[in-house]
């Protein structure tokens, strides 16, 4: 089972808000862990977005606006991005990424789609 | 303004060599931790390695152990992969990328990539 795993695919409407989810495996907490996130555009390298760990220990990337922002699902052990007034230039992959056992790992990516 | 630029991809036959360069500008390089990170064709990120600032602390993924090595040179601004016994499922766009002043993560910046092709 994958350290990381996020949905292939979601879509959602212009205007709305989307949320992407990070699940870690079973037997690792979340809250023991900094959720980092990334947007990749076609064509392009990805660009870190957002780093969440609880509501006194994130950050936001240099010039990533606030629609962009993290949370966690303690229930459900997951990392989460959230997305407000959604664009369509916000269509993109999206990855979360984290620092275990001595190795970076990344969730499979969620494609978000814009429509 | 920070820029990393990669160099030394191409294509190369199964059991071959290549070693990929990263050069840095527009920030204190001796300060920050490097990392590679690779994509393959139509494929999500995966991380390759990381070496802190001074080289004291490695790291590989374990599809990579005993075949890359991650160097650097503080001197020239450089971050070097030296990837050996090439497979196949190697082939990839090869990312450079720098995380933050005394941490590894978040990988705050990234270069275009460099794209390594392992094919007979």
């Amino acid at each position: 089972q994958a350290v990381l795993t996020q949905p292939a695919s979601l879509s959602a409407s212009p205007g709305a808000s989307a949320s992407l989810t990070c699940t870690l495996r079973s037997g690792i907490n979340v809250d023991t862990y900094r959720i980092h996130w990334y947007q990749q555009k076609p064509g392009s390298p990805p660009q870190y977005l957002l780093t969440y760990k609880s509501d006194s220990d994130n950050q936001q990337g240099s010039g990533v606006p606030s629609r962009f922002s993290g949370s966690k699902d303690a229930s459900a052990n997951a990392g989460v991005l959230l997305i407000s007034g959604l664009q369509s230039a916000d269509e993109a992959d999206y990855y979360c990424m984290t620092w275990h056992n001595n190795t970076c790992v990344f969730g499979g990516g969620t494609k978000l789609t814009v429509l | 303004e920070v820029q990393l630029v990669e160099s030394g991809g191409g294509l190369v036959q199964p059991g071959g060599s290549l070693r990929l360069s990263c050069s840095a500008s527009g920030f204190t390089f001796i300060s920050y931790s490097m990392t590679w990170v690779r994509q393959a064709p139509g494929k999500g990120l995966e991380w390759v390695s990381t070496i802190n600032q001074d080289a004291s602390q490695i790291y590989y993924v374990d599809s990579v152990k005993g075949r890359f090595t991650i160097s650097r040179d503080n001197a020239k601004k450089s971050l070097y992969l030296q990837m050996n016994s090439l497979r196949a499922e190697d082939t990839a766009v090869y990312y450079c990328a720098r995380g933050q002043m005394h941490t590894i993560l978040p990988l705050e910046y990234w270069g275009q990539g460099t794209l390594v092709t392992v094919t007979s």
